[in-house]
């Protein structure tokens, strides 16, 4: 079945540094979303990608999809404490079909003052 | 939160004991997705359904767990029997259209049912 990774695990960064994720699916995607969740919270949507090698940003969050439509990334500059949680990519196979999105596990972003 | 709602937020039960989650989606959203999330996991894809239809099922284990979504009230997520490793936070999730259209859609998830089996 379809797999999606994600690195790293974990990423302890100091404030104001920056920070990437990484997401890798093992089959071409029809799109991929980014989720952030909170500790002890829900899910919550961040963006879209649908397009190959499409680019889109978020104020100091930037989404990459790879040209293959298989990876994608995101990068957040200047992080504030506000940007702890774990950030999570979800993609849906291209070709259709009724699977439900396949989420990596996840990045765990923590801030240190 | 989009308004998707979840109930009970949390649950405890012994094993053995039936759990019962209910979701409200979004107010006319008639597509409904479950996922469960183990601790310091990714969501994991259990069951999409429709106005009392279950559209896809793939993630949902055969036995114990059943899913509705009655054209009437919420979706419930039944789990009978119980055990302890079924422990794990239940969302819910709900769209306008289906996943499917390639283009994809937002889905909205409630903030989910955390249930502790001991």
């Amino acid at each position: 079945g379809q797999q999606v990774m994600q690195i790293p695990q974990y990423q302890h960064v100091q404030e104001g540094e920056d920070f990437t994720t990484y997401c890798n699916s093992s089959t071409t995607l029809s799109n991929i979303q980014w989720y952030k969740q909170r500790p002890g919270g829900h899910p919550v949507f961040l963006i879209q990608l649908v397009k190959s090698g499409e680019v889109k940003k978020q104020k100091r969050l930037t989404f990459q999809f790879g040209e293959a439509k298989k990876n994608s990334s995101l990068h957040i500059t200047a992080t504030q404490t506000t940007d702890v949680g774990t950030y999570f990519c979800a993609g849906r196979k291209s070709g259709g079909g009724a699977d439900g999105l396949t989420f990596g596990k996840g990045t765990h972003l923590i801030i240190q003052p | 939160n989009a308004g998707v709602m979840q109930n009970p937020r949390h649950l405890v039960r012994r094993r053995g004991q039936e759990a019962r989650l209910r979701c409200s989606p979004v107010k006319g959203h008639s597509h409904v997705y479950w996922y469960r999330q183990l601790p310091e996991e990714g969501l994991k894809f259990m069951v999409y359904l429709q106005k009392e239809n279950i559209i896809d099922e793939s993630g949902m284990p055969k036995e114990r767990f059943s899913a509705e979504f009655p054209k009437e009230g919420p979706s419930i997520l039944r789990i009978q029997q119980v055990v302890r490793g079924d422990s794990a936070a239940y969302f819910c999730a709900s769209s306008p259209v289906g996943h499917y259209d390639g283009a994809g859609n937002t889905i909205y998830f409630g903030e989910g049912s955390w249930l502790t089996v001991v």
